[in-house]
């Protein structure tokens, strides 16, 4: 079983719309959260990090993070197409980060 | 600050050979990492550093070593070459340890060392 999961996509998204991106986790220890976003050909940028239940806004990003069933998300708001890049989910695991494969996201014009 | 420096950018290797990916870091971060990154897939971490004098295996160490001298400078080791490991390698550092709930373990990547072993 993979620690962390994240649909692969490509997840398509009209520019303008909400993008919706869900990651689930297996360590039930874990307390940091975080999305990193990664362009093409590039490394890894810290988009959000959450450690609370409940949502964390900032900008046009949302983080929600439910403990109790896992799972952490990351909204998009008011795509653009220069949000086109690979998310990735990292949760903590015994003091080392575990990163999920990530999921693509797509603005279409 | 300019963060966190790998060199080389891009390296191809033949089977056999011995190389080092050169990482440093100018934050004071006592944490630092190295991470492959497989097509389509996540970050895999290789090795880890809690300090000067301390490292410890990832998920993924055979074939790599490494040392850390200094605060700043955590090299990683290739020591003969092979096809599995042609991937793209990342360097990256923090404050502190995941998993401490405060933003000083928030790591901080390097921009990449892509291999390939032929």
């Amino acid at each position: 079983q993979k620690e962390v999961e994240q649909n692969s996509g490509p997840l398509s998204v009209p520019e303008g719309a909400i993008a919706s991106l869900n990651c689930t986790y297996s360590d039930r220890g874990s307390q940091s959260f975080f999305w990193y976003r990664q362009y093409s050909g590039k490394s890894p940028e810290l988009i959000m990090f959450i450690y609370s239940n409940g949502d964390k806004e900032d900008g046009r990003f949302t983080a929600q993070l439910n403990k109790a069933s896992q799972y952490v998300s990351l909204l998009i708001r008011d795509s653009q197409p220069s949000d086109s890049a690979t998310y990735l989910c990292a949760v903590d695991s015994w003091g080392k980060l575990q990163f999920g494969a990530g999921t693509q996201v797509v603005v279409t014009p | 600050n300019a963060g966190v420096t790998q060199t080389p950018k891009f390296r191809i290797l033949k089977i056999g050979q011995s190389m080092t990916l050169q990482c440093t870091q100018d934050m004071n971060h006592n944490y630092m990492y190295w991470y492959r990154q497989d097509p389509g897939m996540g970050l895999k971490l290789i090795y880890y550093s809690v300090g000067a004098g301390i490292t410890d295996k990832g998920e993924v160490p055979n074939g790599y070593n490494v040392s850390r001298s200094t605060t700043e400078d955590f090299p990683l080791r290739l020591e003969l070459a092979a096809p599995s490991q042609t991937s793209v390698y990342f360097c990256a550092s923090s404050y502190g340890v995941p998993g401490l709930a405060g933003e000083g373990d928030t790591q901080y990547f390097g921009p990449g060392t892509r291999l390939t072993v032929l």
